[in-house]
């Protein structure tokens, strides 16, 4: 069965510095979302792509962050300035198409925060 | 806005016991509902899904009905594994144009030998 693959698995990166976070989702899908969650806490929606433009995002999702698919397979996750509360687990994930279509997630990466 | 509420865990059975993990939404329109698990160390797999009232939705022996006179889409199982051990997670996408979903907090499973 076709995966998403998320790398790193675990980034350490100190405050201030910049992360970027990658994911290859299934080829022929065309729907792309980041999710996060913070330990212990519930899986929060953080953005969606799609024709290369940003769809939705949520407020969580301010000018620090941003997505791109620079190459047509990889969709990536950019913080610019990594902050204390940005450690948690992130997750890519894809959709072949909407309503029905389930979403299929990576394995996560988790990012640890100094 | 949209909300799953999912039963507190953690949730200690013994094996070949019954499960039940409560779950309950509200949403504006008609979602679709899913139960994503996550075993450990591992991402989110769609367990399964349901996209309108009253459809039963079922994988593994796992099984779960959308309920809109009760909002409720509760998981079950009648005799659960020790290798179903692993966090459930209660999900809800309604539409628009970006069907994101919104998770319940997740309900972690130990199922003892």
């Amino acid at each position: 069965e076709p995966e998403v693959t998320q790398t790193p698995s675990h980034q350490v990166t100190q405050m201030g510095q910049e992360v970027i976070l990658r994911c290859v989702p299934i080829s022929n899908h065309l729907y792309f979302y980041w999710y996060r969650q913070i330990l212990g806490q519930k899986v929060e929606f953080l953005v969606s792509f799609y024709n290369n433009e940003i769809s939705e995002k949520s407020e969580i999702f301010d000018d620090q962050f941003s997505v791109e698919r620079p190459d047509g397979s990889n969709f990536t996750l950019k913080i610019r300035s990594t902050k204390l509360e940005d450690s948690a687990m992130y997750f890519c994930a894809c959709a072949a198409g909407r309503g029905n279509q389930p979403q299929h997630f990576g394995d996560g990466t988790r990012l640890s925060i100094l | 806005g949209d909300s799953v509420t999912q039963m507190e865990g953690p949730v200690t059975l013994s094996e070949e016991a019954f499960l039940t993990i409560n779950c309950t939404y509200t949403a504006t329109g008609y979602p679709s509902l899913f139960w994503y698990v996550q075993y450990p160390g591992e991402g989110l797999q769609l367990l399964l899904k349901a996209t309108k009232a009253d459809d039963k939705g079922s994988n593994k022996g796992f099984e779960a009905t959308y309920r809109k006179e009760t909002t409720s889409f509760h998981l079950e199982k009648g005799s659960v594994q020790v290798s179903d051990s692993a966090v459930y997670f209660c999900a809800l996408d309604s539409g628009g144009s970006n069907y994101k979903l919104t998770f319940g907090k997740g309900t972690l499973l130990t199922v003892n030998p």
